[in-house]
């Protein structure tokens, strides 16, 4: 069990640039996470996959902001344009049921710092 | 928008002292209750997942209590150690996802 792996650590760009990060999830995990979490505020949910199927994106997302996991297994973040209101930890979870199952959690990488210049 | 609340935002402990936190949300079509902790430049862990009134959940010096019914629940940490300087999460479920506040953090000075 390798744990939930994020790539890469860091990412330092410039406005108006894309960014893409990826996230690979333990090995069988169905269900797949990102968060993003800024300076003094907790983690914010951007979006979730059950398998390759995007299951829910947050209203308050952006369209600059899209992912996708095609295979069912690793998945991707893309900002396109980015702003410096962009600049936050990206990270990524997984676990195996979903959230309704009992006592289910979540497993978390160590998540992609962005800084837009 | 589920409104969740941590208090304090911050806080200091003398190593060795007990402390404990609030975590409060609203209790209308409440799933469970997720604690984490988020050590600097590390992953978020999960400490406890909670889902019943009146649950008391312990991991160590660290335990938790769960009042679904006014939407409160209290971690507690026993005897505070240098490795309990952390940011810890609340984090209701409602649905399919988890919704964080925005932490307590403590510190704890030697």
């Amino acid at each position: 069990d390798t744990g939930v792996s994020q790539d890469p650590r860091h990412k330092i760009t410039k406005r108006g640039q894309n960014v893409t990060f990826r996230c690979d999830p333990i090995s069988e995990h169905n269900r797949l996470y990102w968060y993003r979490q800024t300076l003094g505020q907790g983690p914010e949910f951007l979006t979730y996959f059950q398998n390759e199927a995007q299951l829910e994106k947050s209203r308050l997302l952006s369209d600059r902001f899209s992912a996708e996991r095609p295979k069912g297994s690793f998945s991707t973040l893309e900002i396109q344009r980015t702003e410096q209101g962009d600049s936050a930890m990206y990270l990524c979870a997984s676990n195996s049921e979903g959230l309704t199952a009992t006592n289910e959690k979540l497993f978390f990488g160590s998540g992609t710092q962005l800084s837009v210049l | 928008i589920l409104n969740v609340e941590q208090s304090p935002q911050s806080l200091h402990v003398q190593e060795g002292d007990s402390t404990n936190f609030t975590c409060s949300f609203p209790s209308s079509n409440f799933y469970a209750l997720h604690w984490y902790r988020w050590e600097t430049a590390k992953s978020p862990e999960a400490l406890f997942v909670m889902t019943l009134n009146g649950d008391e959940k312990k991991k160590g010096r660290i335990s938790a209590t769960l009042n679904t019914k006014e939407g409160y629940s209290y971690l507690y940490i026993k005897g505070s150690q240098p490795e309990d300087s952390a940011t810890y999460l609340c984090a209701p479920n409602r649905d399919d996802k988890i919704i964080f506040g925005k932490g307590t953090r403590l510190h704890i000075l030697p």
